[in-house]
């Protein structure tokens, strides 16, 4: 299947401080990526919708001051958590479609563990 | 209203028995995908099935089978012979609205937690 990447895979920041999170589809071109944010034992929240030359769109109740995205190529989407505050940590994973994919699946990254202190 | 439901949040299993992960939804659009995740303690997604709304038979991939039921908007997911390495948690999802590139966006089910037992 598709490979997705995503760096880094766990970060450690200080409150107050900006993180950047980069997600690669690195076999495919994605003109949409898609960012969640997951709890501990709680399902995937989608954030934003990704698209490659456009701004993103921002579900309901997210902050797109906060988290600034960036799809600067149909192979990388990038998340910026601006000013980042303790409720802010969470388990971020970032995902690709593939429109040649057999059922135009999305493909996870691995994740990234952001611990904002 | 919550558009997929997963209504078990945690679930034991005898090693090589099968289990059924219970799976409902909503939606009012005619074209639609239903899709199973596993994410293992590790938080990978890792996708396991797809069944489209227009599907005639029920999806299979290897161990994994979708048990489709339309009219009953459920999209129960079966593992046979469950293995040590199944227990992870699963998470159901569907795709509604998809027309062309653009969309194509996953809701989430809470999710069901699965762990095998030897």
């Amino acid at each position: 299947g598709a490979v997705v990447s995503q760096h880094p895979s766990r970060v450690i920041c200080k409150s107050g401080t900006s993180v950047k999170i980069e997600c690669r589809s690195l076999d495919f071109q994605a003109t949409t990526m898609f960012w969640y944010r997951q709890f501990p034992k709680k399902s995937l929240m989608l954030m934003a919708t990704s698209n490659e030359g456009s701004k993103a769109t921002y579900e309901q109740g997210v902050e797109k001051d906060k988290f600034l995205i960036n799809h600067a190529s149909l192979t990388l989407s990038t998340l910026t958590v601006t000013s980042a505050h303790p409720e802010d940590s969470s388990f971020y994973i970032c995902s690709a479609r593939d429109i040649q994919g057999a059922y135009n699946e999305q493909f996870f990254g691995p994740g990234t563990r952001l611990t904002v202190l | 209203a919550q558009k997929i439901t997963q209504t078990q949040p945690g679930m034991f299993v005898q090693e090589k028995e099968a289990v059924t992960l219970d799976c409902t939804y909503d939606t009012s659009d005619p074209s639609y995908g239903l899709f199973w995740y596993k994410q293992p303690s590790s938080g990978e997604m890792i996708f396991l099935i797809y069944q489209g709304s227009y599907d005639q038979q029920n999806a299979t991939e290897g161990r994994y089978s979708l048990n489709f039921q339309k009219a009953r908007k459920s999209a129960n997911l079966v593992i046979s012979a469950s293995q040590l390495g199944d227990s992870a948690m699963y998470f159901c999802a569907m795709r509604e609205g998809y027309r062309g590139n653009q969309g194509g966006k996953l809701i989430f089910g809470q999710g069901t937690e699965l762990s095998v037992k030897p």
